[in-house]
């Protein structure tokens, strides 16, 4: 299994301003997860991040809002943009294949 | 689209009691399979999880799941519930030929001590 560590832990921001959620992992892994949880809400894939080619969004998020970077093995950032109340969530990374792994997530309140 | 569905969005059981969370899925093909649990203020842990063979699996502290796969269900269980499992229980499928976990809602147990 991999060590999987997030900054922040926990955030609160005013509305319209940006986050950037940093994820690192003790080992090299291929592909790494952005997740989303919203409150009472199960976990949503925001996207894939693979080393080395551009981030993968699924249906409903879209790279302006979410840009993310992967500039090596072992670490990504996801960055919440032009924030709103809606956005306020638990942001999760993962990585793995068959099996995920995840980080302890990032608590973001907007207001 | 595949989906996940679990039953119960809360559960509470006193201690000592026996445990089921139905799992149910929709997807034709071959699927993996995983519990996940999350105890209060802690990491996502994967429970167990099944990719094939033996159609019971046992996971962590005392937890197994049985694949039906005639009900495409996954259902949790475990004979005696401690305190201790109060926690978020998820269950979520993977198709073999990709990578993307598709989530149930999750439910949350609570152990009366």
């Amino acid at each position: 299994s991999a060590v999987i560590s997030q900054k922040p832990s926990r955030d609160i921001c005013q509305r319209g301003t940006s986050l950037t959620i940093q994820c690192q992992v003790d080992s090299q892994v291929t592909m790494m997860f952005w997740y989303r949880q919203q409150p009472g809400q199960s976990l949503t894939l925001i996207a894939t991040a693979n080393q080395g080619s551009e981030a993968t969004y699924e249906s409903g998020f879209v790279i302006d809002k979410f840009p993310i970077s992967r500039p090596n093995l072992t670490f990504s950032t996801l960055t919440v943009s032009n924030m709103s109340p809606e956005d306020s969530s638990i942001y999760l990374c993962s990585v793995g294949g068959n099996e995920q792994f995840f980080g302890p997530g990032t608590r973001l309140t907007v207001l | 689209a595949q989906s996940v569905s679990q039953h119960n969005h809360h559960v509470i059981l006193s201690e000592a009691a026996s445990l089921e969370l139905g799992c149910n899925y929709s997807y034709g093909g071959t699927v993996n399979l995983f519990w996940y649990v999350q105890y209060p203020g802690q990491h996502l842990q994967l429970l167990l999880k099944y990719f094939s063979g033996d159609p019971l699996v046992k996971g962590i502290k005392g937890f197994e799941a049985e694949f039906i796969k005639s009900k495409f269900s996954f259902n949790l269980r475990k004979p005696s519930v401690q305190w201790s499992d109060t926690a978020e229980y998820f269950c979520a499928v993977k198709s073999d030929s990709n990578y993307q976990l598709i989530w149930g809602a999750g439910t949350k147990l609570i152990i009366k001590p």
